[in-house]
């Protein structure tokens, strides 16, 4: 297997465009989650999916930002507008199950890093 | 308000030692508690644990939770330079995940 494929790998842009990070699970996991990683912050969850719907996105930090699963083989997260304090390495990682089925190992994409000049 | 705390936030040790990270939390629910070894790149899942007094093992590796204290050990034998690397530790309130700020473990030959 191919494991999680993030991209892009790298990306900069400029305040105020629109950033689209894409995601592809491993095939046969349900559930999907995004993170974020600042030397700041260090490490957030942004975000996680179970079969496609959004299960808690209590980390999402405004209304920039937005995550779609249209299915279970593809998601996207957004930020419109871009602004430099999102720079940071996003991680997308899948699962075959949540927390208590055993199936709850994440494997980790290579996440993009993006940059927001 | 929810936190995490891991201790040390360093530590230095020679190969062959056993190391123990701590990581302790205070959360308004608990679902799980989670381990991440992170060398320079992505994250690499470790454990989740989610009852008290269960060991969960995989190779050198081993971690057990207390619920009643609040904490989770994360326990490392016969330790190796390829175990290098920050240890995050992460809590799911059923919320949000909240993460520790990581042990920077640096095994030397």
């Amino acid at each position: 297997d191919a494991g999680v494929i993030q991209s892009p790998r790298h990306e900069v842009t400029e305040m105020g465009q629109e950033v689209t990070l894409r995601c592809k699970p491993i095939s046969g996991h349900n559930s999907l989650f995004w993170y974020r990683q600042t030397m700041m912050r260090g490490l957030e969850l942004l975000i996680y999916f179970n079969n496609n719907v959004p299960i808690d996105d209590s980390g999402m930090p405004e209304d920039r930002f937005s995550a779609k699963m249209p299915n279970a083989s593809f998601s996207t997260l957004k930020i419109q507008p871009s602004e430099p304090r999102d720079s940071a390495v996003y991680f997308c990682a899948s699962s075959r199950g949540l927390a208590g089925s055993g199936l709850e190992t994440q494997y980790f994409g290579p996440g993009t890093r993006l940059l927001v000049l | 308000e929810d936190k995490v705390v891991q201790s040390p936030l360093s530590l230095v040790v020679h190969e062959g030692d056993t190391v123990t990270l701590n990581c302790s939390y205070e959360v308004t629910n608990f679902r799980s508690l989670l381990w991440y070894k992170q060398e320079k790149k992505a994250p690499t899942f470790l454990f989740m644990l989610t009852s008290s007094g269960i060991e969960k093992k995989s190779g050198r590796l081993s971690s057990i939770l207390d619920k009643k204290e609040l904490f989770s050990i994360l326990n490392i034998t016969a330790t190796q330079t390829g175990d290098s690397a920050v240890y995050l530790c992460a809590v799911d309130n059923f919320n949000k995940f909240y993460f520790g700020s990581g042990t920077k473990l640096n095994v030397k030959p």
